[in-house]
């Protein structure tokens, strides 16, 4: 499984956008990459997933340059609401998912 | 709210115990994965069952078990719990598409069982 690299943490205030970029060098062909947000206590939830190009949804969006060995969720207009871990992952089909630290967002009022 | 469900909410036990979680995948997902979270661990993939077998095995201890049962709701077995045992476990579940676009099933997690090993 790919692995992920994205910062460990991020600190915003409300209101403006954030973006979390993640590596994946070794993205395989036929991996997808998928974001997840977890609140403490709460079990992850996802929120976007993009084969390449860009992908938006009403919660974020997606960035994935050509080589796909990175992407960068973009959250537009964030608030104290937001302030949870990021988890950026890459994989095919229905394998397990491989959750490494995420990034702690901190969203400051 | 996911659809997954988990029971029990909490659980407090001694060590050398054993307990039963138990989980609800959504509504015609065939897929059940289970997940522990620990401080020092992250998110860690225990297991995984589809229809009722068992597909894919990550980090799960011999004192582990799990099985999915005809009606898609899954149990996970934990014995002769230890103190680092305590963890809140995950529970997700997908549709898992067995034709159609290659793609990444998303995974839908319920609210999680908070184990407690005094």
């Amino acid at each position: 499984l790919a692995k992920t690299t994205q910062p460990i943490s991020m600190d915003s205030y409300e209101g403006q956008e954030v973006n979390i970029t993640c590596s994946h060098n070794n993205i395989a062909t036929n991996d997808y990459i998928t974001w997840y947000q977890q609140f403490p206590s709460q079990g992850p939830r996802f929120i976007i997933q993009g084969y390449k190009t860009k992908v938006t949804n009403e919660v974020a969006s997606l960035f994935i340059p050509a080589d796909r060995k990175s992407s960068t969720l973009s959250l537009p207009r964030v608030s104290l609401s937001d302030t949870a871990v990021y988890y950026c992952l890459v994989a095919t089909g229905n394998t397990p998912l491989v959750f490494g630290k995420g990034t702690r967002l901190s969203v400051i009022a | 709210d996911s659809g997954v469900t988990q029971t029990p909410k909490h659980l407090i036990t001694a060590t050398g115990q054993r307990v039963t979680l138990r989980c609800s995948p959504r509504s015609g997902d065939l897929s059940v994965y289970w997940y522990q979270q620990s401080l020092d661990q992250g998110l860690q993939f225990l297991i995984q069952y589809y229809n009722g077998e068992e597909r894919a095995k990550g980090n799960i201890l011999e004192r582990f078990s799990a099985q999915q049962f005809p009606d898609l709701h899954s149990e996970l077995n934990l014995s002769s719990l230890e103190l680092g045992d305590s963890a809140l476990y995950f529970c997700a579940s997908s549709v898992d598409w067995t034709s159609g676009p290659r793609r990444t099933d998303t995974q839908y997690f319920g609210p999680g069982t908070r184990l407690t090993v005094l």
